[in-house]
């Protein structure tokens, strides 16, 4: 099955820096790679999404860059502000073909400090 | 709007109670799903249900027994836990064609 791992676990930048976590996937038949954040008691809210048809897309202060043939796909925070402080969570899928599976990585404690 | 409610938000329940985790949404998607997450830990699928049909069951428990009553309605029904099910238990809709998952706030639960 998928296997998605999440670097780094920890990350704390200083407010206005960019912060970037990276995850690698296995399963080349994976097409679909959403990005959660989760704050504190609460469930994970969908942040961006890209497909495997597209290299890049940006949303405001957040993009998602994904390389194919490497098999990585990575989460750009910029201007980061305190409010952005959550774990976050990458996650692949092969689509309907698995019954819209999500595999999730191990996530990141994104810590902004003020 | 891309709500996904769920009840209770906390539960507390004995190894020898039964109780239900509710789950509703109203944006039409035809696949729902049941996902577990322990602390410091990612959700993990455990249910499936597509067009109201069970279509992927995770080797789960059959301490844990999902039902899809209707389209907007996702139900799992819990008897006989034990302490390593405590956890928060996460339902999710998309599209059943696949892609933007959006999840609940989840139930807190906790077996004593």
């Amino acid at each position: 099955g998928e296997n998605v791992e999440q670097h780094p676990s920890t990350l704390s930048v200083q407010e206005g820096d960019s912060a970037v976590i990276k995850c690698t996937y296995s399963d080349s038949a994976s097409n679909y790679f959403p990005w959660y954040k989760q704050e504190l008691g609460k469930g994970p809210q969908l942040i961006i999404d890209i497909r495997s048809n597209v290299g890049e897309k940006k949303d405001q202060r957040i993009a998602v860059t994904l390389n194919k043939t490497a098999k990585h796909f990575s989460l750009h925070i910029t201007e980061t502000q305190p409010e952005d402080s959550a774990v976050y969570f990458c996650a692949a899928s092969r689509g309907k073909a698995a019954g819209n599976k999500l595999t999730f990585g191990g996530g990141t404690r994104v810590l902004v400090k003020p | 709007d891309t709500e996904v409610t769920q009840t209770p938000k906390h539960l507390v329940m004995g190894m020898t109670n039964k109780k239900s985790l509710k789950c509703e949404q109203h944006m039409g998607h035809r696949a729902m799903y049941w996902y577990k997450q322990k602390a410091k830990k990612p959700p993990e699928l455990m249910f499936v249900y597509s067009y109201e049909k069970l279509s992927i069951n995770e080797s789960v428990p059959s301490r844990f027994s999902p039902e899809c009553p209707n389209s907007s309605l996702l139900n799992l029904h819990l008897h006989a836990l034990q302490p390593e099910d405590s956890a928060l238990y996460l339902c999710a809709s998309s599209q059943e064609r696949g892609g933007q998952a959006f999840f609940g706030q989840g139930t807190r639960l906790t077996v004593v």
